[in-house]
């Protein structure tokens, strides 16, 4: 079956960066988008951005561009989404979701379906 | 940017009750609206896509209709794993951007 599993949770100082992973398995991990969604404790939902694993070409959500790069390791089946200049306000439980439909079939990013179990990160002085 | 709105920011319902859940877009996004809910401490789960088709091994009980700037999430009969907290979600044309609304919290009366 189709898993996604992150990387451990992270404690960061702030003004550093984070690396989190993403390991897929159970599907061909070129052939689906795969999106980061990020969730500051109590709110809501953010997107970040999604990533072609395939090509490696990328869209970033407006707010992040310029601190967020996603990338894959296709050896690995594993998808990479990293923040710099942390602050406080990044403190979140960072998502990796795959898309629901593979690219051969839609052709664009579409929906969420499944979703990581998370990953916390705690940027504190 | 498109901004979703949800209404209520929360629901209280009895096991039973039919829930109706709100989303409103800020300008058309044709049927690219999706629901998900989310469990304490859990991640999402697509419930709905396409504003009105069902994701896999989703219950019948949900329904989504709506489309250009009006979405409806309902549940037919709220059973008690369904109170959780239900976000919507569009996506626009390229470069195919996302953003979510604010949520609505489906707890007990």
């Amino acid at each position: 079956q189709v898993q996604l599993m992150q990387s451990g949770a992270e404690v960061k100082m702030p003004g550093a960066s984070v690396k989190v992973s993403c390991k897929a398995s159970g599907y061909i991990f070129t052939g689906y988008h795969m999106h980061w969604v990020r969730q500051a404790p109590g709110q809501g939902l953010e997107w970040m951005g999604w990533i072609n694993p395939n090509s490696g070409g990328t869209n970033y959500a407006q707010k992040f561009q310029g601190r967020v790069t996603m990338t894959r390791d296709t050896s690995i089946t594993t998808s990479f989404m990293e923040l710099n200049s942390l602050r406080s306000d990044d403190t979140a439980v960072y998502y990796c979701a795959r898309d629901r439909n593979s690219m051969a079939s839609a052709g664009v990013p579409n929906w969420f379906d499944p979703w990581g179990q998370g990953t916390l990160v705690t940027v504190s002085s | 940017e498109i901004v979703l709105t949800q209404s209520p920011d929360t629901l209280s319902m009895s096991p039973g009750e039919r829930a109706t859940l709100s989303c409103r877009a800020s300008q058309s996004v044709s049927s690219y609206l999706a629901w998900y809910q989310q469990k304490p401490g859990q991640a999402p789960r697509l419930l709905i896509y396409d504003a009105s088709k069902r994701a896999t091994g989703i219950p019948a009980r949900f329904s989504g209709s709506g489309s250009g700037t009006d979405f409806t999430l309902t549940i037919s009969s709220l059973e008690p794993e369904d109170f959780a907290v239900y976000y919507c979600q569009q996506r626009t044309d390229w470069p195919y951007g996302f953003t979510f609304g604010p949520g609505t919290k489906v707890d007990i009366k």
